[in-house]
């Protein structure tokens, strides 16, 4: 099955405990993305991914790494973790431009509910 | 810089009444637009997106949205609400790289 799947899917921890949230997809997609979703923000775009060896800051990028080694994983690092860091995460991948150079739609993971305390 | 805004925080309907969730997108050559949903506890799920072959698009489960480039709009309609719409809807434009949500509409659905 097509998929993107992260891991842990809940984490409680305390402020400056390093942590990451791993990520994977098993469709081949060269994009892949993490965000942050808070109440009456909508979702937020942290890093993103256009290829092997290749990230870029979305716009909440403050407070996080990403790494991407290998294709199909990019994880989420939290080298010190805050409380304003508490949010629920998704990781997502998409197919590369569609005809007519639009993008294709985003295939998300069912999300990691963080906790910082 | 790109935007996306959702008009209305939260939508109200009557079961059986017609959906508008409305969306504008800042001005682009090409702006890539979809629409996800959201149910209560859930992922993000695809309703339906925009191609450049037709203004009017189809989704699942009976919604479309229009494009109105002179407007900058992407609005989502549905002819008649079900208990089961009742989520958080998002607009959302894609633009190569970074990929902007709007800030969310959630729809509730009464009996």
């Amino acid at each position: 099955e097509a998929q993107v799947t992260q891991n842990p899917r809940y984490l409680i921890t305390v402020t400056g405990k390093k942590l990451t949230v791993t990520c994977s997809q098993n469709m081949n997609h060269e994009y892949m993305s993490w965000y942050r979703q808070d109440p009456g923000l909508g979702l937020r775009q942290i890093y993103y991914s256009m290829n092997v060896e290749v990230t870029d800051k979305g716009d909440v990028p403050e407070g996080y790494k990403v790494s991407r080694k290998e294709k199909r994983n990019f994880p989420l690092i939290l080298e010190s973790p805050s409380p304003n860091q508490t949010s629920l995460y998704f990781c997502a991948s998409r197919p590369p431009f569609s005809r007519g150079g639009l993008d294709n739609e985003q295939f998300f993971g069912p999300g990691t509910r963080l906790t910082v305390l | 810089a790109q935007s996306v805004t959702q008009l209305d925080s939260h939508v109200s309907v009557s079961e059986g009444t017609p959906v508008l969730l409305r969306c504008n997108y800042s001005s682009s050559y090409s702006p890539s637009l979809f629409w996800y949903v959201q149910h209560p506890n859930k992922g993000l799920q695809l309703l339906l997106k925009y191609t450049s072959a037709a203004t009017l698009v189809k989704g699942i489960n009976g919604f479309e949205a229009e494009f109105k480039k002179s407007e900058t709009s992407f609005h989502l309609t549905k002819p008649s609400a079900h208990m089961s719409d009742a989520a958080e809807y998002f607009c959302v434009r894609g633009g190569g790289f970074k990929t902007i949500f709007g800030a969310g509409t959630r729809l509730f659905v009464k009996a």
